[in-house]
């Protein structure tokens, strides 16, 4: 059971274009949403993250947009660079739940230069 | 500081064998974590402790046990080890409070032939 559902798999970029990664979910107790980084022989890292009582955060290149209604969040990257091929994935966390959250099945980035 | 150290790094097991994964956090966190990872599939919770003595059930803890006799320490165990489990396994720690990020070590990537 795929509470948080991410597309697409595999994603190829050229360096200085819009990278986006999109997530849906069904649980309507979830009210925090990460987005987590992985490069190649790490765990991942916290990245930006959002509430669902805001509709967009941005934070430097990176920007998450939240649809409450659609039940859907997406991340966007900016001015994409090589430095950003990684696996990036999206999860969701209900509250009071020991901060446990359902991760998405991840995204490969590649930007090419 | 350290953060999430896992040992070891590489394993190789035959089927039946045990082996356990150790998992230390040097950051005084409440809340720790057991996941795996396999391709296409995300990361998956196996099991989680809220505290020193304390643990529970995650997502997919067939095949698993582990204990958190010190605060620092969470360790994954595995009795008779099958090539399903073969995987990427991944310890994770987080602090009290709201909104707080799960800090994630480097993995252990594990073989059972």
């Amino acid at each position: 059971q795929q509470q948080v559902k991410q597309s697409p798999q595999s994603l190829i970029v050229q360096k200085g274009g819009i990278s986006i990664i999109n997530c849906a979910y069904e649980n309507t107790a979830f009210d925090y949403f990460p987005w987590y980084q992985q490069f190649p022989g790490k765990g991942p890292a916290l990245l930006i993250a959002i509430r669902p009582d805001v509709s967009e955060k941005k934070e430097g290149r990176f920007t998450i947009s939240f649809n409450k209604s659609a039940k859907q969040f997406s991340l966007h990257i900016m001015d994409s660079q090589p430095g950003d091929s990684a696996t990036y994935f999206c999860a969701a966390r209900i509250s009071g739940g020991y901060q446990k959250v359902t991760f998405g099945t991840g995204t490969k980035l590649q930007v090419i230069p | 500081n350290a953060g999430v150290t896992q040992t070891p790094k590489f394993r190789v097991l035959k089927t039946g064998q045990s082996m356990t994964l150790l998992c230390a956090q040097d950051m005084n966190h409440e809340y720790m974590y057991w996941y795996r990872q396999d391709p296409g599939m995300g990361l998956r919770l196996i099991h989680y402790s809220v505290g020193e003595g304390t643990t529970a059930k995650g997502e997919v803890p067939d095949g698993y046990n582990v204990s958190r006799l010190k605060k620092q320490n969470f360790l994954l165990g595995l009795e008779s080890a099958a090539p399903s489990q073969t995987s990427v396994y991944f310890c994770a720690s987080s602090p009290w409070g709201e909104n707080q990020p799960q800090h994630f070590g480097d993995g252990t990537r594990l073989s059972i032939l």
